[in-house]
């Protein structure tokens, strides 16, 4: 069974920074590319970033370019989302997500988010 | 950047009516790498849809996508109770991979 369970949210100062984590099991990891997507409270979906299976392609969404950082470990499992110079517009749940094939753009398995607050 | 803009906002609908729903976009989506998504309060999104108009596992017949280029549709044929949820369209044919403001289907 895929399961994608992220950590690392939390209140945080503007300015800030913080690094998520999604820990994944049940597939073989290192063949499928993963992204981030957050939600702002009683907001819609917002894709935040992605990354090939490889590392070899990443792809930002504007809002967070030059801020944030994604990156992954294969020897781990595991995906990170490094954000700094935080803002109030980053507060949002942040979800890791896969596709149903190793390199695909839309989602079919979603972690259970982790919330980030960014206020003073 | 292409924008994606979900018509109606709220869908008001009784159980066993059909529901659809609009997602236009700002310019051609390529090769219809379009998707839906369904929302329930608390929970993360479920695909139901991609390339337009394919269902994804599991996700049962009455719902169904259609449309290419700009103007895509998401059709729930007859609601059921647990259908009453928030939907997104996002499209993947391009960097930034969009997703559209929301439809909420509530009951009437």
């Amino acid at each position: 069974e895929v399961q994608l369970v992220e950590s690392g949210g939390g209140l945080v100062q503007p300015g800030g920074s913080l690094r998520l984590s999604c820990a994944a099991s049940g597939f073989t990891f290192s063949s499928y590319s993963m992204n981030w997507v957050r939600q702002a409270p009683g907001k819609g979906l917002e894709w935040v970033s992605y990354i090939s299976s490889s590392s070899s392609t990443i792809y930002y969404a504007d809002s967070v370019k030059g801020r944030f950082t994604i990156s992954r470990d294969n020897a781990k499992n595991s995906l990170y989302l490094q954000m700094n110079s935080l803002r109030d517009e980053d507060t949002a749940v942040y979800y890791c997500a896969r596709g149903p094939q190793p390199s695909g753009y839309y989602y079919k398995y979603w972690g259970q988010g982790t919330l980030v607050t960014v206020s003073s | 950047e292409i924008v994606l803009t979900q018509s109606p906002g709220t869908l008001s609908l009784s159980p066993g009516e059909r529901a659809t729903l609009s997602c236009r976009a700002s310019q051609s989506v390529s090769s219809s790498y379009l998707a839906w998504y369904q929302q329930k309060p608390g929970q993360a999104p479920r695909l139901l849809i991609y390339g337009a108009s394919s269902r994804a596992t599991g996700i049962p017949d009455r719902f169904s996508g259609s449309g290419s280029g700009t103007d895509f549709t998401l059709t729930i044929s007859r609601l059921e109770p647990e259908d009453f949820a928030v939907y997104y369209c996002q499209q993947y044919g391009s960097s930034p991979f969009t997703f559209g403001g929301g439809t909420k289907v509530e009951i009437k």
